[in-house]
């Protein structure tokens, strides 16, 4: 079974830093997904970033980067030039690659809170 | 842009009634799911559907609860005769083959 771990259960930074929330995963699946989504206090869920686990080259979405490595089945996210709109709960999550006929599940970790500070 | 759309945004019931969670996927997406966040609590599967049945449920759906496509749009949640432990957020997502799931605003149910 596939678990997803996020061990940090909060934290915090001064609005314009970078911070970077860890995330490891067990796996025995070759192909896979990865994800970050946020739930601000709305409690909405909004995808982030993906990653696919065939392709080296760390995903980028403006302020948002990943570091992948795949081998260390580690998947952190780094917010540059953070602001106070980033403050959310940050969900790591991981995805089988499905077979033709079907999806799979999405396994979340418990995530992190993350407070910037003007 | 397309978006999952979840009504209501919140209800409450009393326990051991029935409620109904409604949900519009994406158009054009094929698989659907339900997830369960608990307050202050890691998102957790419950099930997915697809091809009008459902693909994979979790221990926690048992025979309390249903989905259901009524009519090729809708997709729905029914929980019968809930209990103070089901007072959660409730999301449905929806997504395209080998894709990332996009979700919905959530319903907050409140059992009391």
């Amino acid at each position: 079974a596939q678990t997803v771990t996020q061990s940090q259960p909060e934290m915090s930074v001064q609005e314009a830093e970078t911070v970077t929330l860890s995330c490891t995963y067990d796996t025995s699946e070759n192909n896979y997904y990865l994800f970050w989504y946020k739930q601000p206090p709305s409690r909405q869920m909004i995808l982030v970033i993906r990653q696919e686990a065939y392709k080296q080259q760390n995903a980028t979405e403006n302020r948002f980067s990943v570091n992948f490595q795949k081998a260390a089945k580690s998947f952190s996210l780094k917010i540059s030039d953070s602001q106070l709109g980033d403050t959310a709960m940050y969900f790591c999550a991981f995805m089988k690659h499905g077979s033709v006929n079907r999806d799979d599940k999405i396994i979340f970790g418990k995530g992190t809170r993350l407070h910037i500070l003007p | 842009e397309p978006e999952v759309t979840q009504t209501p945004s919140h209800q409450v019931t009393q326990m051991g009634q029935e409620v109904i969670l409604r949900c519009v996927p994406i158009s054009n997406h094929l698989y659907f799911y339900w997830y369960r966040q608990i307050l202050g609590q890691k998102v957790e599967f419950l099930v997915s559907f697809y091809n009008n049945e459902i693909s994979e449920k979790s221990e926690i759906f048992d025979d309390q609860f249903s989905v259901e496509r009524p009519d090729g749009s809708n997709f729905t949640l029914k929980i019968r005769s809930t209990k103070l432990e089901d007072s959660a957020m409730y999301f449905c997502a929806s997504s395209e083959p080998r894709s990332e799931a996009f979700f919905g605003q959530g319903t907050r149910l409140t059992v009391v």
